[in-house]
């Protein structure tokens, strides 16, 4: 079982809906997630980070935390074409060094 | 002014070569780091330091060796290049190594070795 999984898509969404991006972590114990954006041929952006259940808000994005479920989502609302890129999930765990274990990353095609 | 840089962006070198990758941060962060990003696009931990110690030393063959010569430096240097090396290779910085500080990405250093 990997320790991060998403599904690598893609997934294509028309412009202006909503993109669901989901994650799920093997880690009973991880304690920070975050979501990073990263275009081709770029480096990875942070896109939301989150610590605790329930939903965080950041414009158009919200991140979703259930950690009894051990599950993560990025929602983003009013999908642009701008937000076609590969979105990867990133725990980490107490005591690890601050280390990021991510996920193989879900591509977001966003279609006019 | 960019925050986190890396020389060189492109790096193309043939097997059996030594080379060595520079990354340097002006955040005035504490902690510094080397990911790998593969061909599937997989981003893993190579190291991580902090102030100029080592804090992770993922598995990585010995060919790799960081060296942090300051806080605001970290360098990768390989040895015997491989075909198998060929990556993009990505420095970050953290402000400290609590957990849930978040990383800051260089631009990245495209490594093909022929």
């Amino acid at each position: 079982q990997k320790e991060v999984e998403q599904n690598s898509g893609p997934l294509s969404v028309p412009e202006g809906a909503i993109a669901s991006l989901n994650c799920t972590y093997s880690d009973r114990v991880s304690q920070s997630f975050f979501w990073y954006r990263q275009y081709s041929g770029k480096s990875p952006e942070l896109i939301m980070s989150i610590y605790s259940n329930g939903d965080k808000e950041d414009g158009r994005f919200t991140a979703q935390l259930n950690k009894a479920s051990q599950y993560v989502s990025l929602l983003i609302r009013d999908s642009q074409p701008s937000d076609s890129a590969t979105y990867l999930c990133a725990v980490n765990r107490p005591g690890g060094g601050n280390k990021l274990t991510f996920g193989t990353g879900t591509q977001l095609k966003v279609e006019l | 002014d960019t925050a986190v840089s890396q020389t060189p962006k492109y790096l193309v070198t043939q097997m059996g070569n030594d080379k060595s990758i520079k990354c340097e941060q002006n955040l005035g962060h504490d902690t510094m780091y080397w990911y790998k990003q593969d061909s599937k696009k997989f981003l893993k931990i190579m190291f991580s330091y902090n102030n100029k110690e080592l804090i992770i030393n993922e598995t990585v063959p010995n060919r790799f060796s960081p060296k942090s010569p300051d806080k605001a430096h970290l360098n990768l240097h390989i040895n015997s290049l491989e075909l198998g090396d060929s990556a993009v290779y990505f420095c970050a910085s953290s402000q400290d190594w609590t957990t849930g500080k978040t990383q800051y990405f260089g631009p990245g250093t495209r490594l093909l070795v022929l």
